[in-house]
This record gives structure tokens, C-alpha cells and sequence, in this order.
């Protein structure tokens, strides 16, 4: 079965930039997609087809995609970006989530 | 306004059964992707199963024992779960794809999740 795999956690100052790296087996060859979700709330899609933003979100929130590694990249990380991200890719009419990494804002 | 809605969770016995239940409201239901996810107790996201006209979809780990189904009349989703066990304990999400027909492998819109908790 396809696996996605990324680092537990990540650290950021406020002001600073975030990445958050996915990877997968020809991962650039799918779409792939990010969620944000903050303690105690549900999933929120922050990226989709690899870098779209859906409406209402930043746009200090963007994607890139190519290789084998999907980027989710956070640009004057605010406080209350802190959160567990997930990308996800689609693969054979199936949903694929990555492992999962902890944002935390310093 | 997009909403989902679960419901129907609860503490169940092993073996036992259960059914979930989805009530969608601001689209037009039947045009889009529907799909469960679960979230056990301080882990990641699994993908459970989905459904997009008829056609159906499952995780490897509920295949045989979950069934994914709509009711187009009454805007709503479902999942019978059969022959639960300690492992499918989690938090159950409905949520639909971001756009219409499945054409976008992501899931959009989520509801509030149900818990599941599979105990003697």
C-alpha cells in the first residue's frame, strides 16, 4: 500500500517561514493536498491539487509538488498556525494520509 | 453554507454492530464524493471509505465488515460497521470532496466527527 511520510514535528519563531516536507513514492505524479488541524478541532483543508488555496485561506499558505516530496510552506507563521498538519494524495480511488507533523510556534 | 453533520456514535461491545449517520445540507448531494475518516484516540488521520455514485470504496482494515451507503432523498450518508473491534475505537469524520465529482482527490468540507469506542 502507498505510504506518506513526514517529521513529527516542526518548530517556528512568529515572523518566520515553516516547511513541512511529505514524502512518497513518485508523489509529484498525484495531486497532492494539506490539512491543518489545531487541538480539540476538526481537519481543514489549507492546500489541494498540489499549491490551490480554498477560499478563506491565507496566503501565507502554499504547496509545491514534484519528485518524490510535497512541500507545505508557511510564510509569517502566526501563532495561530501552531497545529498538526497532514498532506494526503490520492491513489487508486483511495485517500492517503501522511504521518502527521506538529507545528509549534515559539 | 456546506454542513455535515455526524451521528450515531456510541460505546459498543466487540463483535458488535453499528451505524453512523451523515446529514448533508448546501449542496447538491448527489453530485460530489462522500467519504468517512477516522481518527483513533492521539493518532493520524485513516481513511475509512468513500462513495461516489454508487461506486464504493475501503481501507484494506474495514474491508468485509464496513459498508459505506447514501440515501440521495434524505441528503445523507451512511456506514454500517459489523464485527467491531478494539482497533476501530476513534473519532469518525464525514467529509465531502472539495469539488464536484471527485475530481479533486481532497476532502473539503468536514463535520464535527462522531466518537466510536469499541470496549467490554
Amino acid at each position: 500500500s502507498y505510504e506518506l511520510t513526514q517529521p513529527p514535528s516542526v518548530s517556528v519563531s512568529p515572523g518566520q517561514t515553516a516547511s513541512i516536507t511529505c514524502s512518497g513514492d513518485k508523489l509529484g505524479d498525484k495531486y497532492a493536498s494539506w490539512y491543518q488541524q489545531r487541538a480539540g478541532q476538526s481537519p481543514v483543508l489549507v492546500i489541494y491539487q498540489d499549491s490551490r488555496r480554498p477560499s478563506g485561506i491565507p496566503e501565507r499558505f502554499s504547496g509545491s509538488n514534484a519528485g518524490n516530496t510535497a512541500t507545505l510552506t508557511i510564510s509569517g507563521t502566526q501563532a495561530m498556525d501552531e497545529a498538526d498538519y497532514y498532506c494526503q494524495a490520492w491513489d487508486s480511488s483511495t485517500y492517503v494520509f501522511g504521518t502527521g507533523t506538529k507545528v509549534t510556534v515559539l | 453554507e456546506v454542513q455535515v453533520v455526524e451521528s450515531g456514535g456510541g460505546l459498543v461491545q466487540p463483535g458488535g454492530s453499528l451505524r453512523l449517520s451523515c446529514a448533508a445540507s448546501g449542496f447538491t448531494f448527489s453530485n460530489y464524493s462522500m467519504n468517512w475518516v477516522r481518527q483513533a484516540p492521539g493518532k493520524g488521520l485513516e481513511w475509512v471509505s468513500r462513495t461516489l455514485s454508487r461506486t464504493t470504496h475501503y481501507s484494506d482494515s474495514v474491508k468485509g465488515r464496513f459498508t459505506i451507503s447514501t440515501d440521495n432523498a434524505k441528503n445523507s450518508l451512511y456506514l454500517q460497521m459489523n464485527s467491531l473491534r478494539a482497533e476501530d475505537t476513534a473519532v469518525y469524520y464525514c467529509a465531502r470532496d472539495q469539488g464536484i465529482s471527485g475530481t479533486t482527490g481532497a476532502l473539503g468540507y468536514w463535520g464535527q466527527g462522531t466518537l466510536v469506542t469499541v470496549s467490554s
